[in-house]
């Protein structure tokens, strides 16, 4: 099993570019979790899915920042317009049914 | 508002000597715990957990202490190595927050100095 996948593993990129983060999950992880890593909050829960589904969206700062699951094994994180103040480290994270995060490598966003 | 918070950024030990990493927690509701270890480059990964109903877990050289009262947990490693070397993170969830829902606090660098 190769575990999470995410890819690009860093971006650079221009205020106001759009921005896509992808990820590929665990075969056979019903669950999905896109976290942000900073200084100052540690992870920060984004959203996560179940069976592809939106449960729980709380965490998305802004209306800039949008996630998808268009099926299980693919997800997107978005942010468009992007700013400074979004850069971090993204994580994604699949689990089975019970607590068990496997996260992946993490894309390294840069924002100047 | 951070739910869970680790106050100590980093810390240092020797060799052959005891870690001791600390959290605490407001949410009552919590009722399971974890502790991720994060190396450079890489995503975190699951080092060792616990449930409300114990008070203590062991794992080897890993071992995670749970004071329900007091909302605290710490992780005890012993003897250190240069290769626990990294960040820790700690967790939480309960049923009530969404059991795959986990809380992260914000880490603590630890440093072992051969």
């Amino acid at each position: 099993d190769a575990g999470v996948i995410q890819s690009p593993r860093h971006e650079v990129t221009e205020m106001g570019q759009e921005v896509t983060l992808r990820c590929k999950p665990i075969s056979g992880h019903d669950y999905l979790f896109w976290y942000r890593q900073t200084m100052m909050r540690g992870l920060e829960l984004l959203i996560y899915f179940n069976n592809n589904v939106p449960i729980d969206d709380s965490g998305m700062p802004e209306d800039r920042f949008s996630a998808k699951m268009p099926n299980a094994s693919f997800s997107t994180l978005k942010i468009q317009p992007s700013e400074p103040r979004d850069s971090a480290v993204y994580f994604c994270a699949s689990s089975p049914s019970t607590v068990g995060y496997t996260f992946g490598s993490g894309t390294r966003l840069t924002v100047v | 508002d951070q739910q869970v918070k680790q106050n100590s950024p980093s810390l240092s030990v020797q060799e052959g000597r005891i870690s001791i990493l600390n959290c605490d927690y407001t949410n009552s509701m919590f009722d399971y715990f974890l502790w991720y270890k994060k190396y450079p480059a890489e995503g975190p990964t699951f080092l060792i957990s616990i449930s409300s109903i114990k008070d203590k877990n062991e794992d080897g050289r890993f071992t995670v202490f749970l004071n329900k009262s007091a909302k605290h947990l710490s992780l005890h490693i012993v003897p250190s190595q240069p290769g626990d070397s990294a960040v820790y993170f700690c967790a939480a969830s309960g049923r009530q927050t969404g059991a795959n829902n986990l809380f992260f606090g914000t880490g603590t660098r630890l440093t072992v100095i051969p």
